[in-house]
């Protein structure tokens, strides 16, 4: 158990459809990452939070949107669903900026776009 | 940022060493050489990290040469158990967590 956790594990839902993925750091940890990982594409980085503010953007579509709270939890807003959006959506949390330091991955959360 | 080269795949056998080349020629000074492993729907996990020379964990090696231009994560007496994906980040205080295509390893019996 890497500490960290993802909400729900598994969602179904239609095109078109707007869903909410939610991540809980583990305890002390002010930063946040989102990734998708789909079949054909690897681990694409999407956006990290760092104590609240957003830190670096990657490949993170204008449809998908996220945030973390003043408690640091997470959420990953993912609207206008496609088809192409089915994937397995992964939340990393760290204590820090990196460095020598490591990042604990959460289970992921299944999404598949119907 | 860094970029790595890793072997896209490798296959091993019970019991052998497994050591797995991480090529990182434009790696920055202040940049950590860290190593994930990924099984099959399941979240990347931390292996080992270093800076320079080797670094010893109850998992794996880690072999980095003094130009730090590459990298080999080393295996001992692997299983089945230790098939999975793994890969090879550089990464410093600030930097993204980008992972590449990583290394396919397939352990036969």
């Amino acid at each position: 158990d890497s500490g960290v956790t993802q909400t729900p594990k598994h969602l179904i839902t239609a095109t078109g459809q707007r869903v909410t993925l939610r991540c809980s750091p583990r305890s002390g940890d002010l930063s946040v990452y989102w990734y998708q990982q789909s079949l054909d594409q690897g681990l694409q980085f999407l956006i990290q939070y760092y104590n609240g503010e957003e830190r670096a953007k990657g490949n993170i579509l204008e449809r998908f949107s996220a945030q973390q709270f003043p408690d640091l939890h997470s959420e990953l807003n993912l609207s206008s669903l496609e088809l192409g959006d089915s994937a397995l959506y992964f939340c990393a949390s760290s204590i820090g900026h990196l460095g020598n330091t490591e990042a604990f991955f959460g289970q992921g959360t299944r999404l598949t776009v119907v | 940022l860094a970029k790595t080269t890793q072997p896209i795949s490798m296959d091993s056998y019970e019991g052998q060493e497994v050591n797995i080349t991480c090529s990182h020629n434009n790696i920055a000074t202040n940049d950590y050489i860290t190593w994930y492993q990924q099984f099959p729907s399941q979240g990347p996990r931390f292996i080992i990290q270093g800076y320079k020379t080797k670094v010893t964990n109850e998992v794996a090696s880690l072999f980095i040469p003094a130009d730090r231009k590459s990298s080999t994560l080393s295996l001992p007496r692997v299983s089945l158990s230790d098939t999975a994906v793994y890969y090879c980040l550089a990464y410093n205080q600030g930097g993204k967590l980008i992972f590449g295509q990583g290394t396919e390893l397939s352990v036969k019996p």
